[in-house]
């Protein structure tokens, strides 16, 4: 089945650094999603991206479709201490709700 | 608008056993996705119902079933409860048109333990 390869599997950084996570996928999505779970909650949308090489913002993430519609980006810019938690990677293939999920990015922010 | 709703939040069962649990969406929305989640699998699709009918399926064994109600409840059984099934479970709710960008709305999730 479809598989999403997420990385890194965690990180450790300090406030107001900068962070990078991927995911890449042996198959083509068409629409890539990004979510933060944090503990004893589910995961809450972060950035949907619809379209092969889109770059979408929302306040300080960004997120990119790769262009061959098989891996995504997303970047955190001046890390702040309530970014900590997991951040997963989603794709969707078709129309329905069905979702495949990357393994997670667990980020820790040092004040 | 409330929220996703799941009962119970958490529940402890022996092999063999049978669980059911339930979730309420978001009032107005019509899908109901189950996710289970695990450390060494990661989160999983196991289902979706819209309309009383489920829509999607994943690759789950025949032990894992749901249904859902007229009112979009849902609930999700399963019966002969191994140790792997321990998990976290999470009910995603969405408007439920098929088109892309239909957001899915996650409840806490109802952690489940296999004894």
């Amino acid at each position: 089945g479809q598989q999403l390869n997420q990385s890194p599997q965690s990180m450790f950084i300090q406030e107001g650094e900068d962070v990078s996570m991927n995911c890449t996928s042996s198959s083509i999505f068409n629409t890539w999603l990004w979510y933060k779970q944090e503990p004893g909650e589910g995961p809450v949308l972060l950035i949907a991206l619809y379209k092969a090489g889109e770059l979408t913002s929302n306040g300080r993430l960004t997120a990119q479709f790769g262009i061959t519609r098989k891996d995504s980006f997303l970047n955190i810019s001046a890390s702040i201490p309530s970014d900590v938690g997991i951040y997963f990677c989603a794709g969707q293939f078709n129309a329905g709700n069905m979702l495949t999920f990357g393994g997670g990015t667990r980020l820790m922010v040092k004040p | 608008k409330a929220g996703v709703t799941q009962t119970p939040r958490y529940l402890i069962k022996t092999r063999g056993q049978q669980v059911t649990l339930s979730c309420s969406p978001i009032s107005g929305h019509r899908s109901v996705s189950w996710y289970q989640q695990t450390p060494g699998q990661g989160l999983q699709f196991l289902f979706e119902y819209f309309s009383e009918t489920q829509r999607n399926k994943g690759n789950f064994p025949g032990r894992f079933s749901g249904r859902q109600f007229s009112n979009s409840r849902s609930e999700m059984n399963v019966s002969t409860l191994e140790l792997g099934d321990s998990a976290l479970y999470l009910c995603a709710s969405s408007e439920g048109r098929l088109r892309f960008g239909n957001e899915q709305f996650f409840g806490p999730g109802t952690r489940l333990t296999v004894l």
